[in-house]
């Protein structure tokens, strides 16, 4: 089954890019990576997902590599808003969904 | 509004009594489960739901039941609850075979069992 490890804990300063890595050795070829945060105990929120290339929106970017082993989600211009815990989730099987424990990004000023 | 909506958002409850966590949704998601997430530790998945009356268990199933009656509805049963059941827990939905395969949340339920 797939898996995902992050670093527990990040700290990036306001105004910086912050840069959250995820590795994820064990996914197959069709399985997605999502990310999500989690504000407090509040439900979790979409970020981005992608397969293989490349994605960006209005939140955010993720870099996978080509190997598909490891991913980087960016968040461009951090703010104090986005102190949060932010899971790279693996999709495997189609239906399941591993979250993993997450990191925790303490943004400054 | 497109929402996930859990009801109770806290409950306190006692070892042996039977309780419902209630989970409804408004986007005619096909997909549904259940997570709970413990301090410390990411959500780990409890059951899910394919559609009405397939159901499949996730990676923690023990202590739980679900029924998929409707589509729009997956209530999580604990018939017996115990103390290591207290938890945060979420529900969500998504839209499978779409290309914004996103998992939607509940706001979550507090469950703390005496």
């Amino acid at each position: 089954d797939a898996k995902t490890t992050q670093p527990p804990s990040m700290d990036c300063a306001e105004g910086r890019a912050a840069n959250l890595p995820c590795n994820h050795s064990t996914i197959s070829g069709n399985e997605y990576v999502y990310w999500y945060r989690q504000i407090h105990s509040q439900g979790p929120q979409y970020i981005i997902h992608g397969l293989k290339n490349n994605e960006t929106n209005e939140m955010a970017s993720l870099i996978i590599t080509e190997d598909r082993k490891s991913s980087t989600l960016i968040l461009p211009h951090a703010t104090l808003r986005d102190t949060a815990v932010y899971y790279c989730i693996a999709r495997y099987n189609f239906n399941k969904f591993y979250f993993g424990s997450g990191t925790k990004l303490n943004v400054k000023p | 509004e497109a929402q996930v909506t859990q009801n109770p958002r806290y409950l306190i409850t006692v070892t042996g009594k039977k309780l419902t966590v209630t989970c409804s949704q408004n986007m005619n998601h096909e997909y549904m489960s259940w997570y709970r997430q413990d301090p410390g530790l990411g959500l780990r998945q409890i059951y899910y739901s394919m559609n009405v009356e397939v159901t499949d268990k996730g990676d923690v199933p023990e202590g739980y039941k679900v029924s998929r009656k409707e589509k729009r509805n997956f209530p999580l049963i604990l018939e017996s609850p115990s103390p290591n059941q207290t938890s945060l827990y979420f529900c969500a939905s998504r839209d499978p075979g779409t290309q914004n395969e996103k998992l939607f949340f509940g706001s979550g339920t507090q469950l703390s069992v005496l």
